[in-house]
Order: structure tokens, then sequence, then C-alpha cells
């Protein structure tokens, strides 16, 4: 089956730049998309299409994709940024297989 | 505003079944994808199911394939989940998501998600 790959964990100071990568072999044919989930709640849709970011999401929040992997870069991190940060793609078979990255938590401090 | 209200989570024993309902409002229910997706406690999430707008095409997580079925009714702006043959590995929480599809198909919105646990 499927697997995107990510990093367990990231540390970052608050006011620098934390990048989290997503890594899997569908990716240069295959859209990548982000969630933040923070402790307790809902997943929240940060970037979508790799780059594109939802209404009320800050700027600081940006994504990129390269060959097999996608990045998202939180630019200047802040404390309420401290999450869980999930990547989202699917396979490049016939009937799409979407699936998960296995999660990064980020913690900022 | 989007809103998706999951319910029906609760305690069942294994082999036992379970129906979940997500209630939506604030959008065209008719005219999204709806899926299911799953979280174990302390784990990542997985993709458990999605059912397509009018025609009624369903998918399955090769996890749950022939145990869970996915409906919607369009009229009542609701999606369900009825879950069978139960094991202790289904226990999770489940999120109802809106599917937004052009090319496509992700998760744009979620509910709040309910609870499941199987254990005897």
């Amino acid at each position: 089956s499927y697997e995107l790959t990510q990093p367990p964990s990231v540390s970052v100071s608050p006011g620098q730049t934390a990048r989290i990568t997503c890594s899997g072999d569908a990716l240069p044919k295959k859209y990548a998309y982000w969630y933040q989930q923070k402790s307790g709640q809902a997943p929240v849709l940060v970037i979508y299409e790799d780059s594109k970011r939802p209404s009320g999401i800050p700027e600081r929040f940006s994504g990129s994709r390269s060959g097999t992997m996608a990045t998202l870069t939180i630019s200047g991190a802040q404390v309420e940024d401290e999450a869980d940060y999930y990547c989202y793609s699917t396979d490049s078979s016939g009937a799409p297989n979407y699936v998960f990255g296995s999660g990064t938590k980020v913690t900022v401090l | 505003q989007v809103r998706l209200v999951e319910s029906g989570g609760g305690l069942v024993k294994p082999g036992g079944s379970l129906r979940l309902s997500c209630a939506a409002s604030g959008f065209s229910f008719s005219d999204y994808y709806m899926k299911w997706i799953r979280q174990a406690p302390g784990k990542g999430l997985e993709w458990v199911s999605y059912i397509s707008t009018t025609t009624g095409y369903t998918n399955y997580a090769d996890s749950v394939k022939g145990r869970f079925t996915i409906s919607r009714d369009n009229a009542r702006s609701s999606l369900y989940l009825q879950m069978n043959s139960l094991r202790a590995e289904d226990t999770a929480v489940y999120y109802c998501a809106r599917g937004y599809c052009a090319g496509d198909c992700y998760p744009d919105s979620w509910g709040q998600g309910t609870l499941v646990t199987v254990s005897s």
C-alpha cells in the first residue's frame, strides 16, 4: 500500500523557521495537502494543492513540492503553531488511494 | 459556515455493531463528496471511506472493507457509517469530513469527531 513518510518530530525556537517534509513515490505527479492538529482538536487544512493557503491561514505557512518530496514551511514560528502536522496525498494508480502521512510533532520552545 | 456534527459513538463489544451519523449544515450537502476518517488513541489519521455526491460511488480502506458501509441522505444532509464485526483495532475517534473534489479529492472541513471504543 502507498505510504507518505514524515519525520516524527521537529523542534524550533519562536520566530525561527520550521520545515516539515513528506516523501512519497507518487508526489512527482500528485498534489500534497497539509493539516494541522492541535491537542484534542480536529485537524485543520493549512495548505492545499502544494502551496495554496485557505482563507484565515496565516501567511507564515507555506508549502512546496519537488520530485518525491513536499515541504511545509512555518516562517517565524509562533508558540500557537505547536501541533501535529499531517501531509495527505494519493497514489497514481487507477482508483484513488488517499493516505495521510505518519505525522510530525512540531514543538516551539 | 460549514458545520459537521458527528454522533453515535460509544462502547461496543468485539463483534458488535454501531452506526455513526454526521449532520451537515452551512453548505449544499448534495454537491460534495463526504468522507470518514479515524484516529486511534495516540496515533495518526487514517482514511476510512468516502462516498460520492449523487451517484453514491463508495470506496473503503482495506482495513474496513466488507465490514463498514458508508451511506448518505441528501434530503437530510446526513452522512452515515454502519460498522459491523467491530474489532479492538477499530477503537478510534471517527471524524466526518467534507471532500472538496476538483481533480483530487481532499477533506477541507472536519467535524469534532465521535469516539468509538471496542472492548469487552
